[in-house]
């Protein structure tokens, strides 16, 4: 079956620093991405959709200048934390679409633990 | 904005019982909905996923039925296992007529215990 990775699995670092969380689909390609975030005992929230080749779009909420999307190839994504402080600090999950999946279904990264001290 | 619910919120139950979680969502607008499961510090495993078009799915012990008109779906285990302990999220994608991929709602999930 199709296989999502994510790196790191866990990260931890200072306040103020930026943290880069890379999402890689390993046997297809994927023209979309989507990046999801978990806050301990609440459920997913998507955060943002990253199309190979333009800009991501961002759900209502979520600043685009602090959560940086790069979806340069179709088998990469990348998301980057900019000045992150503790509030920052979760679960972020990603998945992908296969690009001629006749199910359409999204494929999901193990995730990557951010805690920001 | 569409919300997902889900209930009950926990659930503990002996072995071998089989079992019901409910999964409602406010806007019947869907493209599909999806079962997942989540164990403790990790990510997803899908577990069934239903078109709009479809009534129900069903993989081993574990059968999804969908509602779409009242909002409904809900996920019946068969014979639970300890194995079986885990979250399980509910989660619909809205319907995106250009014909892209569109991200999912999901539930808060409904957090299962099956004793040995």
């Amino acid at each position: 079956g199709a296989v999502v990775s994510q790196h790191p699995s866990w990260v931890i670092c200072k306040s103020g620093t930026s943290v880069k969380i890379e999402c890689r689909s390993l046997d297809f390609q994927a023209t979309t991405m989507f990046w999801y975030r978990q806050f301990p005992k609440q459920s997913l929230m998507l955060m943002a959709t990253s199309n190979e080749g333009s800009k991501a779009t961002y759900e209502q909420g979520v600043e685009k200048d602090k959560f940086l999307i790069n979806h340069a190839s179709l088998t990469l994504s990348t998301l980057t934390v900019t000045s992150a402080h503790p509030e920052d600090s979760s679960f972020y999950i990603c998945s992908a679409r296969e690009r001629l999946a006749e199910r359409d279904t999204q494929y999901f990264g193990p995730g990557t633990r951010l805690t920001v001290l | 904005k569409q919300e997902v619910t889900q209930i009950p919120a926990a659930l503990s139950v002996p072995e071998g019982e089989n079992l019901v979680l409910n999964c409602s969502f406010t806007d019947s607008a869907i493209y599909n909905l999806q079962w997942f499961r989540q164990d403790p510090g990790k990510g997803l495993t899908s577990l069934l996923l239903i078109q709009s078009s479809q009534r129900e799915q069903t993989s081993g012990r574990l059968n999804a039925s969908l509602d779409k008109s009242s909002g409904r779906s809900t996920l019946y285990i068969a014979a639970s296992q300890p194995g079986d302990s885990a979250t399980y999220l509910c989660a619909v994608r809205r319907y995106y007529s250009g014909g892209g991929a569109d991200g999912l709602t999901f539930g808060k999930g409904t957090h299962l215990i099956i004793q040995p």
